[in-house]
């Protein structure tokens, strides 16, 4: 158990639709993550929080949007969904900072599909 | 961002060692090169990091070339339960820090 908790588990939703994806780090954790795992794209980044601020951005998608809460938890928006972002949604933390040392403790996922 | 290439898939005998090969011919100097392993139904764990020197842990060993273009994470005796997809990440210090770029990885098969 890394201590990153990710809600739902498992989430089934239609073409059009919205869904928020939560995530609660490490207690302590400043930094949280976002990945996106699909079978045909692996493990992408998708964007970074740090203590409230984006910190940086990778291969996230317009109709995708991310924040960080006041205690600290993140929420991942995901709207007009298409069938292509079925995919596993990870969540990931550490206590932050800009060092190249930074453990990353990932949380267990939610599945998200598309129908 | 700096890429690194690994093998798509290795096979091991349980209790051997095993040498998971990466290569990161486009590193900087001040990245540092990370490990993960991903285990079916799991999200990634940490295995072990290092910047120049060879680094060893409870969880394994990681072997750097001297010219820093390549790396080695050493399984010393390989169980059913390391059978995972194991990651070779580049992570920069600085604002980028957290842009790590997972790549495909490798998927270790362990045989009984």
């Amino acid at each position: 158990d890394s201590g990153v908790t990710q809600t739902p588990k498992h989430l089934i939703t239609a073409t059009g639709q919205r869904v928020t994806l939560r995530c609660s780090p490490r207690s302590g954790d400043l930094s949280v993550y976002w990945y996106q795992q699909s079978l045909d794209q692996g493990l992408q980044f998708l964007i970074q929080y740090y203590n409230g601020e984006e910190r940086a951005k990778g291969n996230i998608l317009e109709r995708f949007s991310a924040q960080q809460f006041p205690d600290l938890h993140s929420e991942l928006n995901l709207s007009s969904l298409e069938l292509g972002d079925s995919a596993l949604y990870f969540c990931a933390s550490n206590p932050g900072g800009a060092g190249g040392t930074d453990t990353q403790y990932f949380g267990p996922g939610t599945r998200l599909t598309v129908l | 961002d700096a890429k690194t290439t690994q093998p798509n898939s290795m096979e091991s005998n349980e209790e051997e060692p095993v040498h998971l090969p990466c290569n990161h011919s486009t590193i900087s100097g001040t990245d540092y090169i990370h490990w993960y392993r991903q285990l079916p139904s799991q999200g990634p764990e940490y295995v072990i990091h290092g910047l120049t020197s060879n680094v060893n842990n409870r969880m394994a060993s990681l072997a750097i070339a001297e010219d820093r273009k390549s790396s080695t994470l050493i399984l010393h005796r390989a169980t059913l339960r390391d059978a995972a997809v194991y990651y070779c990440i580049l992570r920069e210090v600085g604002t980028n820090a957290g842009k790590s770029t997972f790549g495909d990885g490798t998927t270790l098969t362990v045989k009984p």
